[in-house]
């Protein structure tokens, strides 16, 4: 079993709808979660960090956790085009950060 | 204000030469972290530093790889006698503290001829 699962996609939406990427996470004990958003051929830029139980919003992102189901979410709010990546969820359990192989969103003009 | 700057940005080797990876954290960061990217994969952790400490290295192969962060100067991963599996994009990433995030930088795409 892998330490982060996601949904390779990909995942199409149309613009200016609500995109949802979805992680699971093996590890009851990981600490703390994270999203980056990765352009093809560039490096993994940061996007979100959470920490506690619930929603936390940043502008047009929204990242959800849920300890008791091992499972964290992250929502984008009126997609544009150049949202279209890939997004991979990473989470930290003691001294490694675990990665998860990413889900490629589309968002179609 | 720099971030995290690797370099060479490409490097290409001959099989059985050894390659030398560099990157030189944000400033403020003392944590380093590598990681090694196949396409179309997600990222696979090597290894993780601090100033003249390896605190984990579980994700490195036993044999040809290292890494260091000395006292001055940048993290160095060096991979000796490379063969063709070895050819990826090494990403770094550093942080102010294990708790807080990690910010990469542009990656080294090792091409072995």
């Amino acid at each position: 079993q892998k330490e982060v699962e996601q949904n390779s996609g990909p995942l199409s939406v149309p613009e200016g709808a609500i995109a949802s990427l979805n992680c699971t996470y093996s590890d009851r004990g990981s600490q703390s979660f994270f999203w980056y958003r990765q352009y093809s051929g560039k490096s993994p830029e940061l996007i979100m960090f959470i920490y506690s139980n619930g929603d936390k919003e940043d502008g047009r992102f929204t990242a959800q956790l849920n300890k008791a189901s091992q499972y964290v979410s992250l929502l984008i709010r009126d997609s544009q085009p150049s949202d279209s990546a890939t997004y991979l969820c990473a989470v930290k359990s003691f001294n490694k950060f675990y990665f998860g192989s990413g889900t490629k969103l589309n968002v179609k003009p | 204000n720099a971030g995290v700057m690797q370099n060479p940005r490409h490097l290409v080797r001959r099989r059985g030469q050894e390659a030398r990876l560099r990157c030189s954290p944000m400033k403020g960061h003392s944590h380093v972290y590598w990681y090694r990217q196949l396409p179309e994969e997600g990222l696979k952790f090597m290894v993780y530093l601090q100033k003249e400490n390896i605190i984990d290295e579980s994700g490195m192969p036993k044999e040809r790889f290292s890494a260091e962060f000395p006292k001055e100067g940048p993290s160095i991963l060096r991979i000796q006698q490379v063969v063709r599996g070895d050819s990826a994009a090494y990403f770094c990433a550093s942080s102010p503290s294990d708790e807080q995030p990690q910010h990469f930088g542009d990656g080294t795409r090792l091409s072995i001829l």
